[in-house]
């Protein structure tokens, strides 16, 4: 059974940094794409990074280029999100999720975690 | 960036009603259209990838047509389970977008 573990989150002063991690089981973690993907409160969906199975290929969102990193550790089937110089604009719930394709990208989502809630405010 | 537009943002309907959510591209995105069914408090779920191919576990009453710009997602009989909101994603071009969403509510 794929799983997918977010967590890392919490409150934030604008400018500071939090990183979360997304652990998973259940399929062979690199050989996936993976995504970031976050939710403001009663918002819609927002692509944010996606790193290639090998971690070779990252992409980013223009909201959060230059601010975060995405990154993953194949040895702990851990995935990360380096989150710097935060904005109020990034409060949400960030959802890590697992790409429908093997061996490539698809950017189509199949499993998502539960979410950890970011809160960016003084 | 391509917009993608919803319509309608919400609707009521009764159990058993066949339900129509569209989906429109600001540029053509030849098939790479898929769609999300939310619960409130949930992570989303993949119902529809590439315009009209079914996630697997997902009930044949959800199916999905169109190309190029214009895109729908049709509910041939509308269960309880199925009030949520539903999203589409182009996955033409980066960055991967959303659209706003569609509610589907009780009537």
């Amino acid at each position: 059974e794929v799983q997918l573990l977010e967590s890392g989150g919490g409150l934030v002063q604008p400018g500071g940094s939090l990183r979360l991690s997304c652990t998973a089981s259940g399929f062979t973690f690199s050989n996936y794409a993976m995504n970031w993907v976050r939710q403001a409160p009663g918002k819609g969906l927002e692509w944010v990074s996606a790193i290639y199975g090998g971690g070779g290929s990252t992409y980013y969102a223009d909201s959060v280029k230059g601010r975060f990193t995405i990154s993953r550790d194949n040895s702990k089937n851990t995935l990360y999100l380096q989150m710097n110089s935060l904005r109020a604009e990034d409060t949400a719930v960030y959802y890590c999720a697992k790409d429908l394709v093997e061996y490539g990208s698809s950017f189509s989502f199949d499993f998502w975690g539960q979410g950890t809630l970011v809160t960016v405010s003084s | 960036d391509i917009q993608m537009t919803q319509s309608p943002s919400s609707l009521s309907a009764s159990v058993g009603d066949r339900v129509t959510i569209t989906c429109r591209a600001s540029q053509r995105i030849s098939s790479y259209l898929n769609w999300y069914q939310q619960k409130p408090g949930k992570a989303p779920n993949l119902l529809i990838y590439a315009t009209s191919t079914l996630q697997s576990g997902v009930p044949s009453r959800f199916s999905g047509s169109g190309s190029g710009t214009d895109f729908t997602l049709t509910i041939s009989s509308l269960q309880p389970e199925d009030f949520a909101t539903y999203y589409c994603q182009q996955t033409f071009s980066s960055p991967w977008t959303f659209g706003q969403g569609t509610k589907v509510e009780i009537k």
